[in-house]
Parts: C-alpha cells; sequence; structure tokens
C-alpha cells in the first residue's frame, strides 16, 4: 500500500525557512516524479514543484527563487525549501505523486495527509 | 503559465440530478493533460479523471470527464449524498503544473 507522509514544523516566523520532508513506502521511491502543492485556509490548490526521479526539479514560477525540492532516494524521501516565508505562504502543504503508469507524469493519485503550516512575526 | 478558469463558482444539486462542471484553459492543453480533483473538507484531493476523460481506479461510473484543447467538462450524473465537495481540474501537459480556482458543489 503507496503511502506518503509529511513531516515538519507547524508554526514558522516572517523571514524564515520552512523545511518539510515526505516519506514514501510501498512503491519503488526512484521510479517516479514527486511533487508539492499547498493550499491557504479555504483557498483553492496552488503546485509549489516536482522534482523527477533524475534529480531535475520544476518550480511555480511565482515561487522560483525562494523554492527548493530535492531528493534523498536512500530514504525514500524528498523534501521542500520554502525560504522568506511569510503570512501569505500560510497553507496546508501537501506530497503527492503519480505511481502508476496511467496516471503519468503528473496527474496525482497519491497523495500525503497534509501538514498545516502557519507563519507568524 | 497555462490559467484554468473553473465554472460555476458554486453549483446547488440535489441528490439524483445531474451536475456539470465547466473547466476552460487560457490555451491548449497538451495531450489532453487534464485531471479532475474531488476534495472534502479536512481532506486530500482524489483523483477522479485523468487524461480528460479516464476515470481512475473505484471511481464510479456516474463520474464523466469530456473535452479537448481548451474547454473541459466534469458530468456527474445522479448526483449522491457523497458527491457533495468541491472538484478542481489540473492540467498537466506543460511542465508548469496549473489547478483551476473550484467549484463547490453544495445540496440544493
Amino acid at each position: 500500500q503507496v503511502q506518503l507522509q509529511e513531516s515538519g514544523p507547524g508554526l514558522v516566523k516572517t523571514s524564515e525557512t520552512l523545511s518539510l520532508t515526505c516519506t514514501v513506502s510501498g512503491v519503488s521511491f526512484s521510479s517516479y516524479t514527486w511533487s508539492w502543492v499547498r493550499q491557504p485556509p479555504g483557498k483553492g490548490l496552488e503546485w509549489i514543484g516536482s522534482i523527477s526521479k533524475s534529480g531535475g526539479a520544476d518550480y511555480n514560477p511565482s515561487l522560483e527563487g525562494r523554492v527548493t525540492i530535492s531528493l534523498d532516494t536512500s530514504r525514500s524521501q524528498f523534501s521542500l525549501n520554502l525560504r522568506s516565508m511569510a503570512p501569505a505562504d500560510t497553507a496546508v502543504y501537501y506530497c503527492a505523486s503519480c505511481v502508476h503508469w496511467w496516471c503519468l507524469p503528473h496527474a496525482f493519485n497519491k497523495w500525503g495527509q497534509g501538514t498545516m503550516v502557519a507563519v507568524s512575526s | 503559465e497555462i490559467v484554468l478558469t473553473q465554472s460555476p463558482g458554486s453549483l446547488s444539486l440535489s441528490p439524483g440530478e445531474r451536475g456539470t462542471l465547466s473547466c476552460r484553459a487560457s490555451q491548449s492543453v497538451s495531450g489532453n493533460s487534464l485531471a479532475w480533483y474531488q476534495q472534502k473538507p479536512g481532506q486530500a484531493p482524489r483523483l477522479l479523471i485523468y487524461g480528460a476523460s479516464s476515470r481512475a481506479p473505484d471511481i464510479p461510473h456516474r463520474f464523466r470527464g469530456s473535452g479537448s484543447g481548451t474547454d473541459f467538462t466534469l458530468t456527474i450524473n445522479r448526483v449522491e449524498p457523497e458527491d457533495f465537495a468541491v472538484y478542481y481540474c489540473q492540467q498537466y501537459g506543460s511542465s508548469r503544473l496549473t489547478f483551476g480556482g473550484g467549484t463547490k458543489v453544495e445540496i440544493k
């Protein structure tokens, strides 16, 4: 059974860097592309970025310059670093992926439960 | 960047009715790489449709996706109580993924 689980702080201060990790189980980690999506309270979904199995990353242009996604294949984990956090970055952060051939490359058939991150001064 | 515009913003339906949700793209979606998700309060989104018209495994047949190019539709035939939720479209035909703003399907 494929599972994705986010972990990280629930609260960060303005101007600090958010670091989140997604731990993947039940699937061959090195075979797929992995993504982060966020959702501000009461609002819609926003793609943050994706990292391929080879380590190449694409980012939302609105966040480029502040965001880095990286892989730790040995631990079946991928991580999100978002710098210069502001109150507008308050959101539920999800990790997600397509882990079957039919949804490739980016129709997300697996999601983590999400982790709420609040930004305060 | 491809902008996805969903309409209507909200839709009131009675159980048993048909609901039609629209997703319009600012430019053609490559390969009809368009997905639909259902999201209930406090839950992660759930993939319903991929490739514009293919149902994901275990998704009931009352959910039907259609369309191509820039105009896509999600139809819910005979809405059931568990279908009241927010629905999002997403394009993945370009390396920069985008989501629509969502349609909330409410009980009339």
